[in-house]
C-alpha cells in the first residue's frame, strides 16, 4: 500500500536544538503533506510539497523532497517545548486520497 | 469559531450497542472524511464524501455507515459495536477533493467499547 513511514518513531531533544524526521514512501506521488498532532488533539496541517518541488520553508519548518529516493524530511529549527507533538507525513495514493504514516513522536525538553 | 467540530468527544459503550458520532464543518468545504486512529497512532481513512456524495469507501465493516445530510455535515453510525472498534475517530474536511488541498481535522472522538 502507498503508506508513508516516518523515522525515527520517537525523538527526544533539548530546547533550542534542531529536530529532523524522515518519511519514506513506496510509489510515485503527486503531493506530500506534513501534519502535527498534539496529545489528545486533531491533526494540524504544516506544509504541502508537490512532486516538482525540492524544498519548502514555513517559519522554523523546512521540508525537503527527494523523489528519486522516495523520501521527505521535516526539519524544525530552534525547537521549543511547544513543538512537542507527533508529526505525520501523508502521501497521496490512487483514488486521490492520502495515506498517513504512524508518525514520529517528538519530545522537546525545556 | 470551531472549524471542524465533533460530538461527542468521549464515548464509552458496551459491545453490541449502536452509536453515532456527528461532525460539522463551518469552512464551506466540499469534501469531508472519516479517519480511524488506533492505539499505535496509525491513521487510516475510512470514508470520504464530496458534496454529499460518497467517493471513498475503504475496506471497513458494513457495520459502519456514514451519512451526509448536507455538505457541512458527515455523521458516522456504528452498529453492533465490537471491542476492536475502540479507537479515536477523526472527522476532517478539505476545500475540494484531491490531495493538493490541506485537510482540517476535528478534535476527535475517543470511542471505548467494553
Amino acid at each position: 500500500s502507498q503508506q508513508g513511514e516516518e523515522d525515527p518513531q520517537a525523538l527526544s531533544i533539548q530546547e533550542g536544538e534542531n529536530a529532523t524526521m524522515n518519511c519514506s514512501y513506496k510509489t510515485s506521488i503527486n503531493n506530500l503533506q506534513w501534519y502535527r498532532q498534539n496529545s489528545g488533539r486533531g491533526l494540524v496541517h504544516l506544509i504541502l510539497i508537490r512532486s516538482n518541488e525540492r524544498e519548502k520553508h514555513s517559519g522554523r519548518l523546512r521540508v525537503t523532497l527527494d523523489t528519486s529516493k522516495k523520501s521527505s524530511s521535516l526539519l524544525i529549527t530552534a525547537s521549543r517545548a511547544a513543538d512537542t507533538a507527533s508529526y505525520f507525513c501523508a502521501t497521496d495514493a490512487p483514488g486521490n486520497q492520502f495515506y498517513f504514516g504512524t508518525g514520529t513522536s517528538l519530545t522537546v525538553i525545556p | 469559531d470551531t472549524a471542524v467540530s465533533q460530538t461527542p468527544k468521549y464515548l464509552v459503550t458496551q459491545m453490541g450497542n449502536d452509536k453515532s458520532i456527528k461532525c460539522e464543518q463551518n469552512l464551506g468545504h466540499d469534501t469531508m472524511y472519516w479517519y480511524k486512529q488506533d492505539s499505535k497512532k496509525f491513521l487510516k481513512i475510512m470514508f470520504s464524501y464530496n458534496n454529499k456524495e460518497l467517493i471513498i469507501n475503504e475496506t471497513v465493516p458494513n457495520r459502519f455507515s456514514p451519512k451526509s445530510p448536507d455538505k457541512a455535515h458527515l455523521n458516522l453510525h456504528i452498529n453492533s459495536l465490537e471491542l476492536g472498534d475502540s479507537a479515536v475517530y477523526f472527522c476532517a474536511s478539505s476545500p475540494m477533493r484531491g490531495t493538493s488541498y490541506e485537510q482540517y481535522f476535528g478534535p476527535g472522538t475517543r470511542l471505548t467499547v467494553t
